[in-house]
């Protein structure tokens, strides 16, 4: 089946750093990423959309220069939160799917998710 | 009103026993529905896709209602490695959407 590779699985940084995520599918080409947080015991927030070659959508109060989305291959989707904050602590996961005819029936895939502490 | 809803539960309920979540959505452009298992601290993965015509894996059988905006997960003979929080998930617009989930404990 579809498998996600998000990385790092956690990361402890300094306020006012800036972290990369990284999200790759492994075998197959994701055409659309979708980038979530969640707080604890929250649900998961949608927090942007990336599709291949063009600017990434975001949700609404979700601040674009700080979370700045690249989605340059099919297979790679990064998110760098940028001049990190303590309140910027969470767990971050992303989601890739194909578009082909299969999605309906399996979904969307998540990587494992990265949890980033700010301090 | 929030697009996907959920009872957050908790629900405690004895092991072998029967246990139904509901989720209500409130676009009716909604496209496809989904039902996501999520584990403490891990990310969700896809437990099944729920069709129109309601369809069951095993103990889990997922309902569509289109006409009310519900879906609903049936779990039968609940095991211990049930426990977990059960997110409802609706693709609308090539987004998918999460309700805050249901949890579910099962006892021994």
């Amino acid at each position: 089946g579809a498998v996600v590779s998000q990385h790092p699985s956690w990361v402890i940084c300094k306020s006012g750093t800036s972290v990369k995520i990284e999200c790759r599918s492994l075998d197959f080409q994701a055409t659309t990423m979708f980038w979530y947080r969640q707080f604890p015991k929250q649900s998961l927030m949608l927090m942007a959309t990336s599709n291949e070659g063009s600017k990434a959508t975001y949700e609404q109060g979700v601040e674009k220069d700080k979370f700045l989305i690249n989605h340059a291959s099919l297979t790679l989707s990064t998110l760098t939160v940028t001049s990190a904050h303590p309140e910027d602590s969470s767990f971050y996961i992303c989601s890739a799917g194909d578009r082909g005819p299969s999605w309906l029936a399996y979904g969307y895939t998540f990587g494992s998710g990265t949890r980033l502490t700010v301090v | 009103r929030k697009e996907v809803e959920q009872d957050p539960g908790p629900f405690n309920v004895p092991e072998g026993a029967t246990v139904a979540f509901n989720c209500t959505y409130s676009n009716s452009a909604s496209q496809s529905f989904f039902w996501y298992r999520q584990d403490c601290r891990k990310e969700p993965k896809l437990l099944m896709s729920v069709y129109s015509s309601g369809n069951e894996d095993g103990r889990f059988t997922a309902q569509l209602n289109r006409a009310s905006q519900y879906i609903s997960l049936l779990i039968r003979d609940s095991k211990l490695s049930d426990s977990a929080t059960y997110l409802c998930v609706v693709n609308r617009d090539d987004k998918i959407i999460f309700g805050k989930g249901t949890r579910l404990h099962i006892l021994p």
